[in-house]
């Protein structure tokens, strides 16, 4: 069954850097395009960013471009989130999810990741 | 790219229908047949109920429905269960190569 276990979270002062996983097992992850989309605490879900299933395309929310950075490793069905410059506003559980046969929906997702971003 | 907008919140009775709407722009809702549904209880991650405006994965229950009008996509829920109270986002594709979700809204079931 598709497993995807989100990983690397923690607490981080504004300015800060973290690297978030996502391992992957069930599913040939080579074959799909891979998100993270994130939660902050009470409030509603918001899109980060999408890797094509090769890497050959990233594309990433206005609000953390230049900053975040998705990338991926299919040799070891690992999706990566590097998060940089962190701000308060980022503080926000992260999940991966994996994209349904193209259709840009999310059909499994991870338990989440929680970012906290404080001084 | 702003969110797209649905009701807080939304109720209904055991055994009745609602419908739950999401409303966008051209830009995103009105210019592709890519618009999803996701269900989410509290504490756990989402789960996809509806994706391309009406297809539903296997293993949803038919009781989930999606349509569209121009820059309006809906979710309706019929036979309302007391287990369908939930948080449920919509989300779509749009230009400039993004997604943008809805910013939800939580059913009650009374």
């Amino acid at each position: 069954q598709v497993q995807l276990v989100d990983s690397g979270g923690g607490v981080v002062q504004p300015g800060g850097s973290l690297r978030l996983s996502c391992a992957a097992s069930g599913f040939i992850f080579s074959t799909y395009g891979m998100h993270w989309v994130r939660q902050a605490p009470g409030k509603g879900l918001e899109w980060v960013a999408y890797i094509r299933n090769d890497g050959s395309d990233k594309w990433y929310a206005d609000s953390v471009k230049g900053r975040f950075s998705i990338s991926r490793d299919n040799s070891k069905s690992t999706l990566y989130l590097q998060v940089n410059s962190l701000r308060v506003e980022d503080t926000a559980v992260y999940y991966c999810a994996k994209d349904h046969l193209d259709t840009w929906a999310f059909d499994y997702w991870g338990q989440g990741s929680l970012v906290t971003v404080s001084s | 790219q702003s969110a797209l907008t649905q009701p807080a919140s939304v109720s209904g009775s055991p055994g009745q229908s609602i419908t739950i709407s999401c409303t966008g722009t051209n830009s995103d809702v009105g210019s592709y047949n890519l618009v999803s549904w996701y269900q989410q209880h509290p504490g756990k991650a989402p789960k996809l109920i509806i994706y391309e405006v009406t297809k539903r994965p296997s293993g949803v229950s038919n009781r989930f429905s999606g349509s569209k009008s121009d820059n309006t996509a809906s979710l309706t829920i019929s036979g309302l269960q007391a287990e369908d109270e939930s948080d449920y986002y919509c989300c779509s594709f749009a230009t400039t190569d993004i997604w943008v979700f809805g910013g939800g809204t939580k059913l009650a079931v009374l």
